[in-house]
């Protein structure tokens, strides 16, 4: 059974400029969830997707925004990027309702 | 306000010992509790998790003990090896309004000496 997967493994941006992430569930999950990953702050919960709806979102400004897919796979944009952006995001999924949580080996993203 | 905390930050520990890793919550609104492994470079793996239920649960060389009263819990890793060398995160996953999130502690960084 694959995994979840996301792309790409390594994005290098500048200031100001927008970010898009990917992440394609586990077969059968419908739900997924958007991490950030930064060095000194540990993991940080951004958004929560499910059904095609964002559920929950995190304690992150508006310019961190995505969507879901009616395949389920989903995108994380960060619009306006600033250096503290740089981080390792991390997409997991569950199944609806679930409690189990997987993630994906994470997208590396700069900020320069 | 970190809801989780994670201790100790870093771990030493020889091949054959047990490491223990310890975590505390403030929120009764967690309803699961979930340990991560993860290897530098890697997405965090899920190792073993328990609901608020259950006092402990063993799954091989991995135990989580949990005190709800204490509001407490624990990562027994026995017999360690090379292997294991990993910074291992707990969480707990909120319920009602804030339902599916995970919040994270800190983390360890076990390392097991051959």
């Amino acid at each position: 059974e694959a995994g979840v997967t996301q792309s790409p493994t390594h994005l290098i941006k500048t200031r100001g400029q927008q970010a898009t992430l990917r992440c394609s569930p586990i077969s059968g999950h419908t739900s997924v969830y958007w991490y950030q990953q930064a060095l000194g702050l540990g993991l940080q919960f951004l958004l929560w997707y499910d059904e095609g709806e964002e559920r929950n979102r995190g304690n992150f400004p508006p310019r961190f925004s995505g969507r879901q897919f009616p395949n389920y796979s989903s995108e994380l944009n960060v619009n306006a990027l600033e250096l503290e952006d740089s981080a390792l995001y991390l997409c997991a999924s569950s199944s609806r309702l679930g409690y189990e949580q997987f993630f994906g080996p994470g997208t590396r993203l700069t900020v320069l | 306000q970190q809801q989780v905390k994670q201790s100790p930050q870093s771990l030493i520990v020889q091949k054959g010992g047990i490491s223990i890793i310890n975590c505390a919550y403030e929120n009764t609104a967690f309803d699961y509790f979930p340990w991560y492994q993860q290897f530098p470079g890697k997405g965090p793996a899920l190792l073993i998790a328990i609901r608020p239920d259950v006092s402990e649960k063993k799954e091989g060389r991995f135990t989580i003990s949990f005190n709800k009263s204490a509001k407490q819990f624990s990562l027994h890793i026995m017999d360690s090896q090379p292997g294991d060398s990993a910074t291992y995160f707990c969480a707990a996953r909120w319920g009602g309004t804030s339902y599916g999130k995970l919040t994270f502690g800190q983390g360890t960084i076990l390392t097991v000496h051959p």
